[in-house]
């Protein structure tokens, strides 16, 4: 079963601290995003990576930054989090090299920052 | 530029009703592709369907069918005979055909539409 895993389902952070959120796909995709999810705003792009080292900015890259060591592996980070970062984090992977293909999600990660 | 919307925020039924979720898609694109998520409360969006423009074909999978219309540029969704467990937000989306390896493409999703379905 294809499998796209998030660390942490719940997070409480206070603002100011450095906050990682890791994603781990075990399908061999190339492709990995990371998503925020917002009432009344659907689905936004923060970042994605098409390769190992490789990351481009999504709609609303603006406090986050990314790293993708390996292939399975695509951490967002919030170098210095605030309030207006509490969201539903969502992580997906998809193969290919291009927007068009499935998508496979994580079941989020929910972050309060205080 | 591209734009996906869902006008229903909301919508509640009773089981066993029909019930249309709507999509309405704004793209310059001749190449683009439609896509159907439903996220059920334990947070994790689920594919249901592709299209690519060029099929307008309707697709019917069990008690789900989608009907693509590029004349209104609109890409419905129903869900016939309704159950509990359809309850969920449903997310329309849209990309483009370009294959990256640049800041190029993107996959927009509408606002989401959520789906209640009470027994």
């Amino acid at each position: 079963d294809v499998k796209v895993t998030q660390s942490s389902r719940y997070l409480v952070k206070r603002t100011g601290e450095k906050v990682f959120l890791e994603c781990v796909q075990d399908m061999d995709h190339e492709n990995m995003f990371w998503y925020r999810q917002d009432p009344g705003l659907g689905l936004r792009l923060i970042y994605f990576s098409y390769d190992v080292k490789m990351k481009e900015k999504g709609d609303i890259p603006e406090g986050y930054s990314v790293s993708r060591e390996k292939k399975e592996r695509f951490s967002l980070i919030l170098e210095s989090a605030s309030t207006n970062q509490t969201s539903m984090y969502l992580c997906a992977s998809s193969s290919g090299g291009s927007f068009y293909n499935e998508q496979f999600f994580g079941p989020g990660t929910r972050l309060t920052v205080l | 530029a591209q734009k996906v919307t869902q006008a229903q925020t909301e919508i509640s039924v009773v089981e066993k009703e029909d019930v249309t979720l709507d999509c309405v898609y704004e793209t310059r694109d001749t190449t683009y592709y439609l896509f159907w998520y439903k996220q059920p409360p334990s947070g994790e969006l689920v594919f249901l369907i592709r299209r690519n423009s060029f099929d307008e074909q309707n697709e019917i999978s069990g008690r789900y069918s989608w009907n693509f219309q590029k004349s209104t540029s609109s890409f419905n969704f129903t869900i016939t005979a309704s159950q509990v467990v359809d309850s969920a937000v449903y997310f329309c989306a849209l990309s483009d055909d370009i294959v990256y390896g640049g800041s190029q493409g993107n996959l927009i999703f509408g606002k989401g539409t959520k789906l209640s379905v009470k027994p």
